[in-house]
């Protein structure tokens, strides 16, 4: 059964570029979190989903950031246009059906690290 | 606001040292406590968790008490090995939201 996979690993984008990281819960998982690690900091909320809904969004940047987790395939986190303080570990969780989300019952990939050039 | 307050880092040890990393949170409701882990190029695991005031987690010799009087989930381990080598997370839980320390990054030497 494997975990959560995120990819790419390692992402290097010019300043202006596009960034696309992708998100594969874990099976029979239908919950998606995205949270962002700046240098030297803790972890920060940024989105959780649902299969075709976004549930709360209170964390993305108001601009250049989207999120989805379409019915079929991962999800994805998108970055137009990014610039240098784009750059940080993006992690991605799942956690099982219900009703809500869980905090307790999270599944955490190995990130991606966004570099802005 | 809700935020975790963790002890600055690195924090250097010799193996079979006894380890204490201090963490404090603020709260308006009753979160869950957690600690994570994430060793070298890997992603993040839990290492444990305690639900409400006075539970203890535990772990790989790791433990941790929800102390809600003194707001605090500080990490103990008896006696520590270079494999416990990583950096260290305190966060809380509210509803389906983490909320994060800064990390803490534990260095064993043998």
């Amino acid at each position: 059964n494997a975990g959560v996979m995120q990819n790419p690993r390692h992402l290097v984008r010019r300043r202006g570029q596009e960034a696309r990281l992708r998100c594969s819960p874990m099976k029979g998982h239908s919950h998606v979190y995205w949270y962002r690690q700046l240098p030297e900091e803790g972890l920060k909320f940024m989105v959780y989903l649902q299969k075709e809904n976004i549930i709360d969004e209170s964390g993305m940047p108001k601009e250049r950031f989207s999120a989805e987790f379409p019915k079929e395939g991962p999800s994805i986190l998108r970055i137009q246009q990014v610039v240098r303080g784009d750059s940080a570990a993006y992690f991605c969780a799942s956690s099982p059906p219900g009703v809500q989300g869980s905090n307790e019952k999270l599944f955490f990939g190995s990130g991606t690290q966004l570099s802005v050039l | 606001g809700d935020s975790v307050t963790q002890m600055e880092g690195p924090v250097t040890l010799s193996e079979e040292a006894f380890l204490t990393i201090n963490c404090t949170y603020t709260a308006t409701g009753y979160p869950s406590l957690f600690w994570y882990v994430q060793y070298p190029g890997e992603g993040l695991q839990l290492l444990l968790k305690a639900t409400k005031a006075d539970d203890k987690g535990s772990n790989k010799g790791f433990e941790a008490t929800y102390r809600k009087e003194t707001t605090s989930f500080h990490l103990e381990k008896g006696s520590v090995q270079v494999s416990d080598s990583a950096v260290y997370f305190c966060a809380l839980g509210l509803n389906y939201q983490l909320i994060w320390g800064a990390g803490t990054k534990l260095i064993i030497k043998p």
